[in-house]
Formats: C-alpha cells, structure tokens, sequence
C-alpha cells in the first residue's frame, strides 16, 4: 500500500518568509509525528497527534512553528518568519493503532533557509 | 545522562562479519523498543521492534532486550555492504503522559568493507 507522504520534498526560501509542509499519513494510521533533522544530527521530536486527542507539541522549538492535522488525517507544520537556523530535513511518521509507536516515515521536506 | 545512548562510530566490519549494534537507555519503565535503518540521505525504515526480554530473530537481524540492564542491542549476522547506514534505536519511555514518548539515540554508523 502507499506510505506516508510529504510534500514538498525540497523547498528553499529566503529568511523572514512563512512556509508550510504537509504530510499525508498511511490511511488508517491514527497517530502522527513530526521531527526534524539536521545534517548528520539525529532525530529531533517536534510534535505527536494521536487520534483526536489535544495534540503533544512539547518538541516545537518556538512559537514560530506550528502544526495541524485535519480530519484526523493530513497534518501541516507551519513555520513562520523562518530563520537560518531552520534549515533541515522535516520528517513526517505514522503508525496505525495498537502497535505501541511503530513508526513508518515519510521521505522528508528538505528546507533551506537562504 | 542522556535518555537514549548508542556508540556513535563508525563501527566496521568486514563483509560476512556479525555487526553488533548496543543501546542503552535510561528509563526502567520502558516498554518498547525498536531498531530503525537510516541510509544517508533517506529517511528512517523500521527494521525490529521488540517488547520483552530475549532474543527476537527476523532473517538476519537479531534484537535482544535485557530490561533489568536496561540494554538493548541488534545483531546483523553475515553482514553485507548494503546494511551500510545508520542505525537508530528508539525507546517508548512509557511515562505514563498523554504521550508516552519515543526517545530516539543518535545512531550508530555502520560501515561493511568489501
């Protein structure tokens, strides 16, 4: 079947410009995450929705970022006035119900920041 | 202490070698734990995931889990140069919280000489 989606898959912008990247997970999966990672750094946890629960966004960096998910489907993460700084690779996993956080990852929105 | 700990590496082994790829982790409630496969560039791909103590085996790859040394490790037998990548190994901290968060480690770089 079809994996998680991202969309994008690059994006360059220039410092100061709002951006927004979307993922569409695998159908029936009920929770979602987003990460983000810098070259040849490790996973950094932004945000985690689970069903229609209030979502976890104790990973966002600043309030400059934030995210939805509509319809308990797609998401997008929205970072606004973007910075340098901001420049890495934006993940996007899924996982269905009941298999205690097995998580299946989209390719990733690579975002440079100019 | 950090909440997820793997060597960094480089760790090399020669092809046919068994690659041994540990983890520890520092919350004792922790309830599930995974095995991710990065290769550079590509975004992470589940390879293990195991929930009690033992050995799990799946083809090649072998997860043994020791909670009580909170320890976990993956064995790559007859190992190939394309099991070259990184290997991330993720923790569901079980906290109890509205998100019982993964931690993820930092990865352990493998490289399979020829």
């Amino acid at each position: 079947g079809a994996g998680v989606s991202q969309s994008p898959s690059n994006k360059v912008t220039e410092k100061g410009k709002d951006v927004e990247l979307r993922c569409d997970p695998i159908s029936g999966h009920t929770a979602l995450y987003w990460y983000r990672q810098s070259l040849g750094q490790g996973l950094e946890f932004l945000i985690y929705f689970q069903g229609n629960s209030a979502p976890d966004k104790s990973g966002l960096p600043s309030d400059r970022f934030s995210a939805e998910r509509t319809g308990g489907s797609v998401s997008t993460l929205t970072i606004q006035r973007t910075q340098q700084e901001d420049s890495a690779v934006y993940l996007c996993a899924s996982s269905p119900p009941g298999t205690a956080y097995e998580q299946y990852f989209g390719p990733g929105t690579r975002l440079t920041v100019t | 202490q950090k909440e997820v700990e793997q060597n960094s590496g480089p760790l090399s082994v020669p092809e046919g070698a068994i690659a041994s790829l540990n983890c520890t982790y520092s919350d004792r409630g922790s309830q599930s734990f995974f095995w991710y496969r990065q290769y550079s560039g590509k975004s992470p791909e589940l390879i293990m995931s195991i929930y009690s103590n033992g050995d799990k085996e799946d083809g090649r790859f072998t997860a043994q889990l020791n909670k009580a040394s909170q320890y976990v490790s993956l064995l790559i037998r007859d190992s190939q140069p394309s099991d070259s990548a990184t290997y991330l190994c993720a923790v569901n901290m079980g906290r109890g919280t509205s998100y019982d968060k993964v931690i993820f480690g930092p990865g352990t770089s493998l490289s399979v000489i020829p």
